[in-house]
């Protein structure tokens, strides 16, 4: 199994500042035929589903801001948030869907400092 | 809109059985991988289950494998997943989740859960 992990485990960070979340795998999730990471990031928020924010590693997925965004490749990534709002306190998790099991990270928690 | 409403969960107790019913709407269900996901109780997110849109391809986390059956029936836009042999270590809010039209894609919508919670 692929194993993900995250770090830091929370980060506190002021209002406008940036975030930044790393992940690592612990084999590449690069496949090289197409040359596409497969790596999704997710946002959650207490009391609700999770959201996908990320995937093909950098891709932002469909009316997510873009202050968020993603990079990496092979077996880093990172998940940055250039200019934190309120309203991103969450957890964050990183997922491979490269093969299964499709492992998340432990998640990082997001507050505001 | 993209809707995906699970039902079915509920107390049981330690070697017993559940079914998890997931109602989705909103999209052609028949077109694509399903998946199960399951979080305890403040922790973090577990995948647990993935059916192909024909049901001709069956994932399972090794954690349930021979004690879970995923199950969908295109026809009613239905997914199930039948639960045996049941352990405290099984309690979770369990999310139907929409993979992609591949094995290989990421979820790109959850349903709010449905609570499974294994006790005496």
């Amino acid at each position: 199994d692929i194993v993900m992990t995250q770090s830091p485990d929370s980060l506190a960070v002021s209002l406008g500042e940036r975030a930044t979340i790393n992940c690592k795998s612990s084999q590449s999730v690069l496949y090289s035929s197409n040359n596409k990471n497969y790596l999704a990031w997710y946002q959650q928020k207490p009391g609700q589903p999770p959201r996908l924010l990320i995937y093909w590693a950098s891709t932002r997925e469909s009316g997510v801001p873009d202050r968020f965004s993603g990079s990496g490749s092979g077996t880093d990534f990172t998940l940055t948030i250039s200019s934190l709002q309120a309203e991103d306190v969450a957890v964050y998790y990183c997922q491979q869907y490269y093969n299964t099991p499709f492992t998340f990270g432990p998640g990082t928690k997001v507050e505001i400092k | 809109e993209v809707q995906l409403v699970e039902s079915g969960g509920g107390l049981v107790k330690p070697g017993g059985s559940l079914r998890l019913f997931c109602a989705a709407s909103g999209f052609t269900f028949s077109s694509y991988e399903m998946d199960w996901v399951r979080q305890a109780p403040g922790r973090g997110l577990e995948w647990v289950s993935s059916v192909s849109s024909t049901s001709d391809y069956i994932y399972y986390a090794d954690s349930v494998r021979g004690r879970f059956t995923v199950s969908r029936d295109n026809a009613k836009n239905s997914l199930f997943l039948q639960m045996n042999s049941l352990r405290a270590d099984d309690t979770a809010l369990y999310y139907c989740a929409r993979g992609g039209y591949d094995h290989n894609a990421p979820i790109d919508y959850w349903g709010q859960g449905t609570l499974v919670t294994v006790s005496s």
